[in-house]
């Protein structure tokens, strides 16, 4: 089944710089969406991207999506301690649009 | 408002024994999920209702395992007999409408068969 895969499993930065996160899938999606789980907690839905969008904005993040390269990133920009968290991005299933199918996702520490 | 809850947050027991987690999703939200999330295989789908009705199960992992949504507020995922393999986060989410909306996920239950 088509999995997203993020990219990189970890990344560590200092608070106030950028954080760019990676998905790449496998098969044709309608939509592909970014959640964050913090440690202990339920995903919490950042933003969904449809298949015709390019490109989306919510505050602070920021997403991409190049179907050709069946790839999307999120970049959070301004860091800050409160973004800590693991990201996940996730894709419809081919069969069904309603089924998720989620990476393995991105830990994200912002250091102080 | 309130969001999904679960229960009981954490289940600590022997196994063979039978465990029974609980769902009830935001008022309103016509569908539900039922995730396990586990270090090794991460966050996948068990089953989902669509107005009650069972949908897609075949994430289901065996036998031991069912789920029912009686009514919209209320769904429980059973495992029977348990088996430690069985220890997980095991998440329900809810969702309003069938395509292109956000899930809505609970805190979880940390479940741990000994």
């Amino acid at each position: 089944s088509q999995q997203g895969e993020e990219d990189p499993q970890a990344l560590s930065i200092q608070e106030g710089e950028n954080a760019t996160m990676n998905c790449s899938y496998k098969t044709s999606i309608n939509n592909l969406q970014w959640y964050r789980q913090n440690s202990g907690r339920g995903l919490v839905h950042l933003i969904l991207i449809r298949s015709n969008e390019r490109e989306k904005h919510s505050g602070r993040l920021r997403v991409t999506l190049d179907t050709s390269k069946k790839s999307s990133s999120l970049l959070i920009t301004a860091s800050r301690a409160a973004d800590t968290a693991s990201y996940f991005c996730a894709t419809d299933d081919s069969r069904s649009a309603q089924k998720l199918v989620f990476g393995q996702g991105t830990r994200l520490t912002i250091n102080p | 408002d309130a969001g999904v809850i679960q229960s009981p947050r954490h289940e600590v027991t022997e196994m063979g024994q039978e465990v029974t987690l609980r769902c009830k999703p935001i008022s309103g939200h016509n569908s539900l999920f039922w995730y396990r999330q586990t270090m090794m295989r991460g966050l996948e789908l068990l089953i989902y209702f669509n107005n009650n009705v069972p949908i897609d199960d075949s994430g289901m992992p065996e036998d031991r395992f069912s789920a029912k949504m009686p009514n919209a507020s209320f769904s429980t995922l059973k495992i029977q007999p348990s088996e430690p393999r069985d220890s997980a986060v095991y998440f329900c989410a809810s969702s309003f409408g069938t395509v292109y909306q956000p899930q809505h996920f609970g805190d979880g239950t940390r479940l741990s068969i000994l």
